[in-house]
């Protein structure tokens, strides 16, 4: 299956700042997706990634809040903006593969601690 | 709506354990199921999966059967080592319609010597 390449893989940052998290597919792929995991919790998806057009946000995350750019089918950017310690999550992209297109795979996460 | 419920964890077995993790699912259709393990600082890999009832996904040691009449998706293995301590989260994905995931809450697993 496809292999996501996300960094960073862990970031300290301080509260108000923004940081843009990277995947980078190494074919292309028809949907990417974006999720959060907070500490000891399930992922939750925060939207899923429209090549050339506005992500798709899923209820309770918003634009502004997490802009998402997918300028092709093998790369997209999530930052995380205005951070706040509640922030502090790992945060997943993921995409659809594999046999008939339907097989999600994963980056490594990126790991962030707001402080 | 799309639901995958998860029996809670730690699940605590020495090694050469029988392992079972119960998921069982709510959905419209025929959804596809996976099992993820996500081990600890890594993101999710996907152990296995069954995309039709009756179906049984395996790999590495791990098995789970898609089983319509319970709808159950129950992971097992017959002796557990101590690498397979993990986090692993059971998945459904609708046949129709936005193909988005829904995920179990997860089950840790820790396995000693």
């Amino acid at each position: 299956s496809a292999v996501i390449s996300q960094k960073p893989s862990r970031d300290i940052c301080q509260r108000g700042t923004s940081l843009t998290i990277q995947c980078q597919v190494d074919s292309q792929v028809t949907m990417m997706f974006w999720y959060r995991q907070q500490p000891g919790q399930s992922l939750t998806l925060i939207a899923t990634a429209n090549q050339g057009s506005e992500a798709t946000y899923e209820s309770g995350f918003v634009i502004d809040k997490f802009p998402i750019s997918r300028p092709n089918l093998t790369f997209s950017t999530l930052t995380v903006s205005n951070m706040s310690p509640e922030d502090s999550s790992i945060y997943l992209c993921s995409g659809l593969g594999g046999q008939g297109g339907t097989e999600a795979f994963f980056g490594q996460g990126t790991r962030l601690t707001v402080v | 709506g799309n639901s995958v419920t998860q029996m809670e964890g730690p699940v605590t077995l020495s090694e050469e354990a029988f392992l079972t993790i119960n998921c069982t699912y709510t959905a419209t259709g025929y959804p596809s199921l996976f099992w993820y393990v996500q081990y600890p600082g890594e993101g999710l890999q996907l152990l296995l999966k069954a995309t039709k009832a009756d179906d049984k996904g395996s790999n590495k040691g791990f098995e789970a059967t898609y089983r319509k009449e319970t709808t159950s998706f129950h992971l097992e293995k017959g002796s557990v080592q101590v690498s397979d301590s993990a986090v692993y989260f059971c998945a459904l994905q609708p046949n129709t319609g936005f193909q988005k995931l829904v995920f179990g809450t997860g089950t840790r697993l820790l396995v000693s010597p």
